[in-house]
């Protein structure tokens, strides 16, 4: 069965810390894969995906990740958190013939809270 | 580009009325809308996919004539939930997608029911 797993419910770093979110999916082939942000009472930010190629993605507000086959996973990272980046984070996967028309599947997020 | 908007942004009813939930994407055509339920500090939940001109695909489980889906426009895409109770009380998000293979989020609506 198709899934994604985010094994940290809640993280809390300290403000100019760096951070790694942690992602893993069981999918059949390379799904496309993608990482979502989303503050209080908000929808969702795309902060990058990957569909191909280099294996390391870079995304929106200073954030990476890298997509390791041989360990079906994705881990999103940051070298320097700032207060505002406090939110829930989500990785997702699509199906790898992804299309306008294809489900995501959402992990169960991570809560990152920032310490002063 | 690629705003999605949700009207309203939240909505207060009484158990048994029915609640209409609209998304727009403001400045794209979207090909495909999907909604999403969120209950507190939980992930996002795929209720259906909808396809403009075209009846919704349900994922199982979600009762096709408790959330009624229309899509009549290439910009619009209404969620109404009908004979509201209190355990429909969440977050419904909704998403559209055009051909660059991404989904845009809208803001989410609050539904809570008294």
């Amino acid at each position: 069965a198709q899934s994604v797993t985010q094994p940290d419910i809640h993280i809390t770093v300290s403000e100019g810390a760096s951070l790694e979110l942690r992602c893993n999916y069981s999918y059949g082939a390379t799904p496309y894969l993608f990482w979502y942000v989303q503050s209080p009472g908000q929808g969702l930010q795309l902060l990058l995906k990957y569909f191909s190629g280099d294996t390391l993605v870079q995304g929106i507000k200073g954030f990476e990740a890298e997509f390791k086959r041989s360990q079906s996973s994705f881990n999103l990272r940051k070298p320097s958190v700032h207060w505002s980046d406090a939110a829930e984070y989500f990785c997702a996967v699509g199906p790898p013939e992804y299309s306008s028309a294809s489900k995501i599947i959402f992990g169960s997020g991570t809560r990152l809270s920032i310490r002063p | 580009g690629a705003v999605v908007s949700q009207h309203p942004s939240w909505v207060i009813c009484k158990s048994g009325t029915s609640v209409k939930i609209e998304c727009r994407s403001l400045d794209f055509q979207a090909t495909t809308m999907f909604w999403y339920r969120q209950f507190p500090k939980q992930s996002l939940m795929l209720m259906a996919t909808s396809n403009e001109g075209s009846k919704a695909t349900y994922e199982q489980g979600v009762e096709k004539d408790k959330f009624l889906i229309n899509h009549a426009s290439l910009t619009l895409s209404t969620l109404t939930v009908t004979s509201a109770h209190p355990e429909d009380s969440s977050f419904y998000i909704c998403s559209a997608s055009r051909d660059n293979n991404e989904q845009f989020f809208g803001p989410g609506t609050r539904l809570t029911v008294l």
